[in-house]
């Protein structure tokens, strides 16, 4: 079974302070890991993804995030948070292996709210 | 421009009520999915399709049906058999690369009164 954790209900950050919000995931074989944020209301939207290659990926409105196999984690980053960056965000994993299209697990999601 | 179209945004039944929730897209995507979102749930997989005239039951069916007749439409039927259906319904579609990312529709707002 494969599962994903976003140890963090509420994230607050100043606003121009880097920000981060965690993840955490378990899975048999090697993952695929993405980020997406909902704005209320809203669908979500595809931040960036983790498939292979370079632990670091850079992803839309200057998000990145590391991935730590060692760690298996997944945290999402932005050296200067905006205001308008406030939203929930979802981490998600499928595995590689998984030939079955249901085999993406989403995050309880993380708030983060940033303070003018 | 290409996208998922879910409608009605907002929604309001009646207990014992049957409602349907329309998803369209223009992606040209093989697979589609339903999830429910309750507030700190995150989102949990009610149905899912991966082809025309095939689909599969997710984490939370019961109470719920789907039809896959297009390759464009999945519809979900909210029946009264869905004990708590209050919910924020999400509509997605992934391409058949096995990397693919899935992109989500703006979601429909079911209250049952």
């Amino acid at each position: 079974a494969q599962s994903v954790a976003q140890p963090e209900d509420q994230v607050n950050v100043a606003e121009g302070n880097p920000l981060t919000v965690k993840c955490t995931y378990s899975v048999s074989g090697n993952p695929y890991l993405f980020w997406y944020v909902q704005y209320p209301n809203r669908g979500l939207q595809f931040l960036l993804k983790y498939i292979t290659g370079d632990n670091l990926v850079k992803g839309s409105y200057g998000f990145e995030a590391e991935f730590n196999k060692s760690q298996t984690s997944f945290h999402l980053k932005k050296p200067s948070a905006l205001v308008s960056d406030s939203a929930l965000y979802f981490c998600a994993v499928r595995t590689i292996s998984s030939g079955s299209a249901r085999q993406l697990t989403f995050g309880s999601g993380t708030q983060l709210t940033v303070l003018p | 421009d290409g996208g998922i179209t879910q409608s009605p945004k907002y929604l309001f039944r009646k207990e014992g009520q049957n409602v349907t929730l329309s998803c369209e897209q223009n992606l040209n995507h093989d697979a589609m999915y339903w999830y429910r979102q309750d507030p700190g749930q995150g989102l949990r997989l009610i149905y899912y399709s991966q082809i025309v005239n095939d689909f599969q039951k997710g984490d939370i069916a019961e109470g719920y049906s789907v039809s896959r007749e297009k390759k464009e439409s999945f519809p979900l039927t909210v029946t009264s058999a869905q004990k708590n259906p209050t919910a924020f319904y999400l509509c997605a579609s992934r391409d058949s690369l096995n990397t693919g990312e899935l992109f989500f529709g703006e979601g429909s707002r079911l209250t049952v009164l």
